[in-house]
């Protein structure tokens, strides 16, 4: 099984929708949560942090069920600007320095 | 404020030949990372640093070599590239206070193939 587990898409969804990205990680000692974006061809970015109580962003919110050991992204009004891959990352067991990336889930976001 | 650093951004071996990326970064943190990442596989961990002349191994180290002399650079060589090794790479570095994870901030990437 692998550590992060996301589905890779791709999301179609049309400007001003809602969209909402799960991702399960396997190891249940994992501290740190974070979403990051990547654009295509470019490096990956901070998008933002997931915490215990949930966080939200503008237009983004993140939740983290830690029973289930999933996280989840849930973007709002989505714009085309929001395409890109949607990376998740969890503090791997061998070191809480050392993240472990998903595979990524691609969304298209069209006008 | 450069942030992270790479070169070279592209290049292109033959089997069996040698070469050094370089990456810098100018934001003062004390952990530095190299990944590769290939189509569906996500970013795997090559090697890592948690201080000027400390190295570490990651996931997939075999093939690579890494030096960190200096605080700010951290070098990934290729003593004896194979096709294997076409990937993307990227370098990163984080801060480090107590036992969290900081944002790793991530180079630009450099892309190799080898022929």
């Amino acid at each position: 099984r692998k550590e992060v587990e996301q589905d890779p898409g791709p999301f179609n969804v049309p400007e001003g929708a809602t969209v909402a990205f799960n991702c399960t990680y396997s190891n249940s000692a994992s501290q740190s949560f974070f979403w990051y974006r990547q654009d295509c061809r470019k490096e990956p970015k901070l998008l933002m942090s997931v915490y215990s109580s949930g966080n939200e962003d503008g237009r983004f919110t993140a939740q983290l069920n830690r029973a289930s050991q999933y996280i989840s992204l849930l973007i709002r009004d989505s714009k085309l600007s929001d395409s890109a891959t949607y990376l998740c990352v969890v503090n791997g067991d061998t070191g809480f320095q050392k993240l472990v990336f998903g595979t990524g889930t691609r969304l298209l976001v069209s006008p | 404020n450069a942030g992270v650093t790479q070169t070279p951004k592209f290049r292109v071996l033959k089997t069996g030949q040698s070469m050094t990326l370089l990456c810098a970064q100018d934001m003062n943190h004390e952990y530095m990372y190299w990944y590769r990442q290939d189509p569906g596989m996500g970013l795997r961990l090559i090697h890592y640093s948690v201080g000027e002349g400390t190295t570490a191994k990651g996931e997939v180290p075999d093939g690579y070599n890494v030096s960190r002399l200096k605080k700010q650079n951290f070098l990934l060589g290729l003593e004896s590239a194979a096709p294997s090794q076409t990937s993307v790479y990227f370098c990163a570095s984080s801060h480090h206070w107590g036992r969290e994870s900081y944002e790793q901030y991530f180079g630009p990437g450099t892309r190799l193939t080898v022929t």
